[in-house]
């Protein structure tokens, strides 16, 4: 099946300062990637839309200065958090589809979990 | 817009036994995919099952079937012999439709498997 492989798994950092957590497709190309945030026992809250070659889309509410996406190759996309803070403290977790399969399947990283100190 | 629930927030079943999660959606299309995740504690997103909403015929995947009502908009998933592994957040989840169909999910249900 598809795979997609997140970086890292989890990740301790000092308030103010930003973070990077990737996203990679390894054996299919994703035009389109998908980040999502989560706190404990809830849901998958979609953050944004992450397209090869242009901007991403984000959802109502998300700070685009905040959370830059990247998504510059058909097989990688980041994630950066800026000015981190305590409250940005989540898992974070992101998917591709892979549209040669065309059921609009969804194929998840194994998430990010990041502590702001 | 696309909406996904789950009521249930949390249930619990005896190990060989069966249950079932509910789970109903409202859309204005008439061809959609719905799928149910597993989230086990190490939080890996696994798809469990996946339903064509233009086949009648129930999916089924070894020990997980479903049971879906498209007039009532009803997706609901039985867990037949349930096992301990079985023991994870369950989420309904709906494809928009588009290039870039996105997934709505549910709240999520706890599913405890008693030994």
């Amino acid at each position: 099946g598809a795979v997609v492989s997140q970086h890292p798994s989890w990740v301790i950092c000092k308030s103010g300062t930003s973070v990077k957590i990737e996203c990679r497709s390894l054996d299919f190309q994703a035009t389109t990637m998908f980040w999502y945030r989560q706190f404990p026992k809830q849901s998958l809250m979609l953050m944004a839309t992450s397209n090869e070659g242009s901007k991403a889309t984000y959802e109502q509410g998300v700070e685009k200065d905040k959370f830059l996406i990247n998504h510059a190759s058909l097989t990688l996309s980041t994630l950066t958090v800026t000015s981190a803070h305590p409250e940005d403290s989540s898992f974070y977790i992101c998917s591709a589809r892979d549209p040669v399969r065309g059921s609009t399947e969804a194929f998840f990283g194994q998430g990010t979990r990041l502590t702001v100190v | 817009a696309q909406t996904v629930t789950q009521s249930q927030p949390e249930m619990s079943v005896q190990e060989a036994e069966t249950v079932t999660l509910s789970c109903t959606y409202d859309t204005s299309e008439s061809n959609y995919y719905l799928f149910w995740y597993k989230q086990p504690p190490s939080r890996q997103m696994i798809l469990v099952i996946r339903q064509e909403a233009y086949k009648q015929q129930n999916a089924t995947e070894n020990r997980f079937s479903v049971n879906f009502q498209k007039a009532a908009k009803s997706f609901s998933l039985k867990i037949s012999d349930s096992q301990l592994g079985d023991t994870a957040m369950y989420f309904c989840a709906f494809p928009s439709t588009g290039a870039n169909s996105k997934l709505t999910f549910g709240k999520g249900i706890t599913l405890s498997v008693r030994p």
